[in-house]
């Protein structure tokens, strides 16, 4: 049971222009989402989070939208430069009174590239 | 800073070796975690540390032994494993890891491991 979904493996982008990366997810009890990107053989860096009481929560480039309604969030990177280039993937906690603390559950990951 | 750092990057190990993976963080974080990450999947958590005590183990094989020496420190003991194991693992750590998902977790750089 996937509970976090990014459906788009790859995503091309032209240099300077928006890149949005989609998510989505079906457990209603997620109340922290994040996003990350990841080079080939690195760990992930942590890019921009958001907790379920905001639907939008914006950081330089990058901005991230909430639709609980929907389950839905996407992070938005504008303008996209060709070092925006890696795998992001979208990933979501849930509180459960504590008994799953710190249990990050991610997406499959999407292939962002950016071309000059 | 940021920063959590693992040792060694690469390792490749016999199936009847014991070898250690070891994690470090000086952010003053109190939880601490390994995933598996296998090629284009996302990463799986395998253990949770809160307060140098074990909170969460994913039903991993006891082949994998991890360790809480302090609390800047994880170590992931590894013996007796199979070719499928091969995988990057990943440490992370945050804040505190009893305030479920309110918290932003910070990856390594991973441990690329290769089991013959």
């Amino acid at each position: 049971d996937q509970q976090v979904k990014q459906n788009s493996p790859s995503l091309s982008v032209q240099e300077g222009r928006i890149s949005i990366l989609n998510c989505d997810y079906t457990n209603s009890m997620f109340d922290y989402f994040l996003w990350y990107k990841k080079y080939p053989a690195e760990g992930p860096t942590f890019l921009i989070s958001i907790s379920s009481i905001k639907d939008k929560n914006e950081d330089g480039r990058f901005t991230v939208f909430l639709n609980k309604s929907a389950k839905h969030l996407s992070l938005h990177i504008v303008p996209s430069q060709p070092g925006d280039s890696a795998v992001y993937f979208c990933a979501a906690s849930l509180n459960a009174g504590g008994t799953s603390y710190g249990k990050l559950t991610f997406g499959q990951g999407t292939i962002l590239t950016v071309h000059p | 800073d940021t920063e959590v750092t693992q040792t060694p990057k690469h390792l490749v190990m016999g199936m009847t070796n014991k070898k250690s993976l070891k994690c470090e963080q000086h952010m003053g974080h109190r939880a601490m975690y390994w995933y598996k990450q296998k090629a284009k999947k996302p990463p799986e958590l395998m253990f949770v540390y809160s307060y140098e005590k074990l909170s969460i183990n994913e039903s991993v094989p006891s082949r994998f032994s991890p360790e809480c020496p302090n609390s800047s420190l994880l170590n992931l003991h590894l013996h007796a494993l199979q070719p499928e194991d091969s995988a990057l693992y990943l440490c992370a750590s945050s804040q505190d890891g009893m305030l479920a998902g309110v918290e932003t977790q910070y990856f390594g750089p991973g441990t690329r491991l290769l089991v013959l």
